[in-house]
C-alpha cells in the first residue's frame, strides 16, 4: 500500500496570503496519478487538480499544483474566504490512497 | 447535469449486513469505472471499491475484503455495495464517486452527497 503523508496537519493562514500544502508518497508515484481534492464541512470533496498540475474544470488559477516522485505541493497563491476547507492528495498509482488532510483554517 | 445520489445508509447491528445504492444520471455510466469512498467521522478519505465499466474487475482496499462486494447494474444506471459482517469501524458516510479518465490515471470527478452508516448495538 502507497502511504501519503500531507503536512502540515493545519494551516493557520489569512485571507490574501499564500498557502503551501505538501504531500509525501511512501514510494514513488508517477505524477500522472496525483490528485488533490477540496473538502468543506457537510461536503463532498471536489477535485481540484489531477495529473500533479492539472486544474480540473473551473478550477481558479489561484490553485496550482507541483511536484514529481514522492513530494508534491498544492499551492493557493493568495487565499479567499472559500478556501479555507480540508485538502487531501490522492494517488491512484497502485489502488488508491489518500491523505490524511491539510486543514487550512482562518487565522 | 451529473447526479450521484446515495441511498440505503442507516444503523446496523454489529455483524449485520446492508445494501448501499447509488443512482447515477446526466452520463453515460456504462462507460465510467465507479467507486466507493468513505469517511469516519470526523476522519479522513478512505477508498474502498471500484468496479470497471462493465462489471468485469473489481477491487477492493483490504480491511472490506472478503465483507464487502461492489456491483453495478448498467440497465438501471446504479452501483451497489453490499456489506456484511459489519463491524463499528465501518462506521462512515459513504460516497459513491465516478471516476474519469485522463490519460492512465482515473481521479474522481464527482461524487455523491454521501450515506451515513452507522454500525452500533
Amino acid at each position: 500500500e502507497i502511504v501519503m503523508t500531507q503536512s502540515p496537519a493545519t494551516l493557520s493562514l489569512s485571507p490574501g496570503e499564500r498557502a503551501t500544502l505538501s504531500c509525501r508518497a511512501s514510494q514513488s508515484v508517477s505524477s500522472n496519478y496525483l490528485s488533490w481534492y477540496q473538502q468543506k464541512p457537510g461536503q463532498a470533496p471536489r477535485l481540484l487538480i489531477y495529473g500533479a498540475s492539472t486544474r480540473a474544470t473551473g478550477i481558479p488559477a489561484r490553485f496550482s499544483g507541483s511536484g514529481s516522485g514522492t513530494d508534491f505541493t498544492l499551492t493557493i497563491s493568495s487565499l479567499q474566504p472559500e478556501d479555507f476547507a480540508v485538502y487531501y492528495c490522492q494517488q491512484d498509482y497502485n489502488f488508491r490512497t489518500f491523505g490524511q488532510g491539510t486543514k487550512v483554517e482562518i487565522k | 447535469e451529473v447526479q450521484l445520489v446515495e441511498s440505503g445508509g442507516g444503523l446496523v447491528q454489529p455483524g449485520g449486513s446492508l445494501r448501499l445504492s447509488c443512482a447515477a444520471s446526466g452520463f453515460t455510466f456504462r462507460t465510467y469505472w465507479m467507486s466507493w469512498v468513505r469517511q469516519a467521522p470526523g476522519k479522513g478519505l478512505e477508498w474502498v471499491a471500484n468496479i470497471k465499466e462493465d462489471g468485469s474487475d473489481k477491487y477492493y482496499v483490504d480491511s472490506v475484503k472478503g465483507r464487502f462486494t461492489i456491483s453495478r447494474d448498467n440497465a438501471k444506471n446504479s452501483l451497489y455495495l453490499l456489506m456484511n459482517s459489519l463491524r463499528a469501524e465501518d462506521t462512515a458516510v459513504y460516497y459513491c464517486a465516478r471516476e474519469i479518465k485522463l490519460g492512465a490515471a482515473r481521479p474522481f470527478d464527482y461524487w455523491g452527497q454521501g450515506t451515513l452508516l452507522t454500525v452500533s448495538s
